[in-house]
């Protein structure tokens, strides 16, 4: 059984769309992270979510909204989708969100905007 | 802002060769993490390194945690094809428990 789990893999779309990305986790865990890896690898966090709060937000463009609808649960909302959205996006969960926590990530989504 | 800088970018290396890769954080950090990325893949969690000092050993890997606490290296003795990926460090502070990242260092086995 996979720990964190995210869809789709793939998300190949047209400037201008919304999309959405999905994410669970069943590791019992209370804080959910959204990460967006750029072409060069560097790993920027977005949201965070504890327990389906929102912890940290990021300066990230207002098109971009996560929702949580239970802790096991934390999914991103694009609109109006643009050239530079497209990145891999990871989901990624942790204990509690304290301190000394290890993260673990789903397998990302591709996100290709043409 | 508080930073994490990550050296070198890339790194070629004949297999069985060393490499090392090399963090250093603006501020103290209270703990350094490392992360290991296969190329297509996720991060996966290696190790944690919480005090002054501490050096930790995973087969051919070693981990190590600067005295002041504000800087971390991993090193691979004899890479093998199996290390290629990117590598991260990434700390938190006492005063946030937000994970710092570095940029990461990719390891290139050169054929």
């Amino acid at each position: 059984d996979t720990a964190v789990s995210q869809t789709p893999k793939y998300l190949v779309t047209q400037m201008g769309n919304d999309k959405s990305i999905k994410c669970e986790q069943n590791l019992g865990h209370d804080t959910m992270y959204w990460y967006k890896q750029d072409s060069k690898k560097f790993l920027k966090i977005m949201f965070s979510y504890n327990n389906k709060e929102l912890i940290i937000n990021e300066t990230v463009p207002n098109r971009f909204s996560p929702k949580s609808p239970d802790k096991a649960h934390l999914n991103l909302h694009i609109n109006s989708l643009e050239l530079g959205d497209s990145a891999v996006y990871f989901c990624a969960s942790s204990q509690s969100g304290t301190a000394n926590e290890k993260l673990f990530f789903g397998s990302g989504t591709q996100l290709s905007v043409l | 802002g508080q930073q994490v800088m990550q050296i070198p970018q890339y790194q070629h290396v004949q297999e069985g060769e060393d490499f090392t890769t090399y963090c250093n954080s603006s501020t103290t950090l209270s703990n350094i993490q490392w992360y290991k990325q296969r190329p297509g893949g996720h991060p996966v969690f290696l190790i944690q390194l919480v005090k002054s000092g501490e050096v930790k050993k995973q087969k051919r890997l070693t981990f190590q945690f600067g005295e002041a606490k504000k800087n971390s290296s991993l090193h691979i003795t004899a890479t093998q094809t199996t290390d290629v990926g990117t590598y991260f460090c990434a700390g938190q502070t006492d005063s946030n428990y937000q994970l710092i990242w570095g940029a990461g260092t990719k390891l290139i086995i050169k054929p």
